[in-house]
């Protein structure tokens, strides 16, 4: 069965230090990775994904994100947080070999950022 | 470009009631997809239709849920009778029916049942 796993229901971090919220996946293929974030009272804003090629994917608002294999994590970097990135953070994939359109969802991580 | 348009953003309304919610989703995307979020759940799928056709009502709650797609322009999810338990956001997302292609949420509708 396909899942996505979020270890930490919440990051703390001082504005300036560099942020990681956490994402391991299972899929039983190849899979497409998605980052997304939800300010209050707002829908999810896509960040972030990972297709293909290089696995360093660059996104929205300095976020970038690492995609291991061998891990099979997908992890969500910044190299210096801002007070305006505390929100709540989802990771989601697809398996490539699936041929509906649903994405699997973790729970979420709250990430607080500390001026 | 516009994004997705929810409506209502808030509803209050009786237990017993019957509570429908709109979508319009983004121009040109074939894929719409119906989720509700509380604390204790998180993000869950209830339907989700490609190119206004249901495809998974798998994560309908019950028979009081129902969602339609009468064109590519307009979705509604309707309650009736309404419940306390019902008490969410509803999220309502489009996208191009293609797997590698991301989902593009509206703002959501907070639903209280009382």
């Amino acid at each position: 069965a396909q899942s996505v796993a979020q270890p930490e229901d919440q990051v703390n971090v001082a504005e300036g230090n560099p942020l990681t919220v956490k994402c391991t996946y299972s899929v039983s293929g190849n899979p497409y990775l998605f980052w997304y974030v939800q300010y209050p009272n707002r829908g999810l804003q896509f960040l972030l994904k990972y297709i293909t090629g290089d696995n360093l994917v660059k996104g929205s608002y300095g976020f970038e994100a690492e995609f291991n294999k061998s891990q099979t994590s997908f992890h969500l970097k910044k190299p210096s947080a801002l007070v305006s990135d505390s929100a709540l953070y989802f990771c989601a994939v697809r398996d490539r070999a699936d041929s509906n359109y649903q994405l699997i969802w973790g729970a979420g991580t709250k990430l607080i950022i500390k001026p | 470009d516009a994004g997705v348009i929810q409506s209502p953003r808030h509803e209050v309304t009786e237990m017993g009631q019957e509570v429908t919610l709109r979508c319009k989703p983004i121009s040109g995307h074939n894929s719409l997809f119906w989720y509700r979020q509380t604390m204790m759940r998180g993000l869950e799928l209830l339907i989700y239709f490609n190119n206004n056709v249901p495809i998974d009502d798998s994560g309908m709650p019950e028979d009081r849920f129902s969602a339609k797609m009468p064109n590519a322009s307009f979705s509604t999810l309707k309650i009736q009778p309404s419940e306390p338990r019902d008490s969410a956001v509803y999220f309502c997302a489009s996208s191009l029916a293609l797997a590698k292609q991301p989902q593009h949420f509206g703002d959501g509708t907070r639903l209280s049942i009382l």
